[in-house]
């Protein structure tokens, strides 16, 4: 089974704050999301990423940055934290476009 | 931003009894249609992927159809067990290069 880790299951941060979520993927997959879970909102994709150095914006990237230096690690970036950017952050790996995804653990990210 | 609608919203079925619930997605443009099952403190996982008008996948107690001309799809649950409690989402992957767009999910409880 392919392995999804993301680096934290919670995290607090101070508003104005530089903040890395950071995911690893053990299957040499290609692909890799990011979405923010939210109440009555769903998952909503922030940015996700095709190749190594390559990224592309999702539904909601104002905020954000991506890095993928390398191909099994895909970090999401705040720029400056702020409140409504508190919510539940999901990491994703695909072999494929529109294969199958399998999601790591969630970050669970509060804002104060 | 794409459209993709899940209904009911949530659900509360009996233990023993079956159940359905729908996704609506965009007609055009289809390239596959996902589903998967949410449990409380888990990760997502993938029940099916579908690529196929006519489709009609099945994975124990579980199945899924397909309607990529109409956009719709329904899962199927046959004699609902406590542990099917979860929530079930759809996801949606048009032909360009963008990732999943996913529902906001059916939560499903089954009652003992």
């Amino acid at each position: 089974d392919v392995k999804v880790t993301q680096s934290s299951r919670y995290l607090v941060k101070r508003t104005g704050e530089k903040v890395f979520l950071e995911c690893v993927q053990d299957m040499d997959h290609e692909n890799m999301f990011w979405y923010r879970q939210d109440p009555g909102l769903g998952l909503r994709l922030i940015y996700f990423s095709y190749d190594v150095k390559m990224k592309e914006k999702g539904d909601i990237p104002e905020g954000y940055s991506v890095s993928r230096e390398k191909k099994e690690r895909f970090s999401l970036i705040l720029e400056s934290a702020s409140t409504n950017q508190t919510s539940m952050y999901l990491c994703a790996a695909s072999i494929g476009r529109g294969t199958e995804a399998f999601f790591g653990q969630g970050t669970r990210l509060t804002v104060v | 931003i794409l459209n993709v609608e899940q209904s009911p919203q949530s659900l509360h079925v009996q233990e023993g009894d079956s159940t359905n619930f729908t996704c609506s997605f965009p007609s055009s443009n289809f390239y596959a249609l996902h589903w998967y099952r949410w449990e409380t403190a888990k990760s997502p996982e993938a029940l099916f992927v579908m690529t196929l008008n006519g489709d009609e996948k099945k994975k124990g107690r579980i199945s899924a159809t397909l309607n990529t001309k109409e956009g719709y799809s329904y899962l199927y649950i046959k004699g609902s067990q406590p542990e099917d409690s979860a929530t079930y989402l759809c996801a949606f992957k048009g032909g360009g290069a963008d990732g999943l767009t996913f529902g906001k999910g059916t939560h499903l409880i089954i009652q003992p």
